[in-house]
């Protein structure tokens, strides 16, 4: 079964801080998109960062980084400098072709709170 | 470029009653997805919609159903309201079915009481 676990349910650093949001998927497949996904206490999902699984540069956009380890089946997202705007929910997401359908499998997501 | 739209924004409603929900994909895009979001379960995918045809469904029971018109915009509906409907609509559209990045609506918030 194709699964994305985000083992944080809740984190909390102060504005400025570095903090890594931890995400493991499980799939068969070798091509499949990797995301994160932002959604701020407004509700609009945002798309913060996108990595396809065939580059092995990790995708950077900023501020966010990931650290997409395939063997590991691990994207993990960084952000830098922590920006109290960067409060929200954070869910990670991965795309893959199963049975002739592209699938976009959901992580529960993670809740970061920037504090002051 | 206009983003996507929902309207209705907020909707109450009984049980037993339907409600359609509406979405507005960016120009040009051609697939439209639906999610039912909820503070236990997540994200939960509904279906996808592209040139007007169901590409594909998730886990939902008959009662949710869907379509997309020939401009791209795409109606959900819901019959028998149960309580456990109650939840954030949010649909997404993208390029094509293979494109990958979802671009999403600010949702539709449903109370049913």
């Amino acid at each position: 079964a194709q699964t994305v676990t985000q083992s944080q349910p809740e984190m909390s650093v102060q504005e400025a801080e570095t903090v890594t949001l931890s995400c493991t998927y499980d799939t068969s497949e070798n091509n499949y998109y990797l995301f994160w996904y932002k959604q701020p206490p407004s509700r609009q999902m945002i798309l913060v960062i996108r990595q396809e699984a065939y580059k092995q540069q990790n995708a950077t956009e900023n501020r966010f980084s990931v650290n997409f380890q395939k063997a590991a089946k691990s994207f993990s997202l960084k952000i830098s400098d922590s920006q109290l705007g960067d409060t929200a929910m954070y869910f990670c997401a991965f795309q893959v072709l199963m049975d002739s359908n592209y699938q976009l499998i959901w992580g529960a997501g993670t809740k970061l709170i920037i504090k002051p | 470029k206009a983003g996507v739209t929902q309207t209705p924004r907020y909707l109450i409603k009984t049980r037993g009653q339907q409600v359609t929900l509406s979405c507005s994909p960016i120009s040009g895009h051609r697939s439209v997805s639906w999610y039912q979001q909820t503070p236990g379960q997540g994200l939960q995918f509904l279906f996808e919609y592209f040139s007007e045809t169901q590409r594909n469904k998730g886990n939902f029971p008959g009662r949710f159903s869907g379509r997309q018109f020939s401009n791209s915009r795409s109606e959900m509906n819901v019959s028998t309201l149960e309580l456990g409907d109650s939840a954030l609509y949010l649909c997404a559209s993208s390029l094509s079915l293979a494109a990958g990045t979802q671009y999403f609506g600010p949702g539709t918030r449903l109370t049913v009481l």
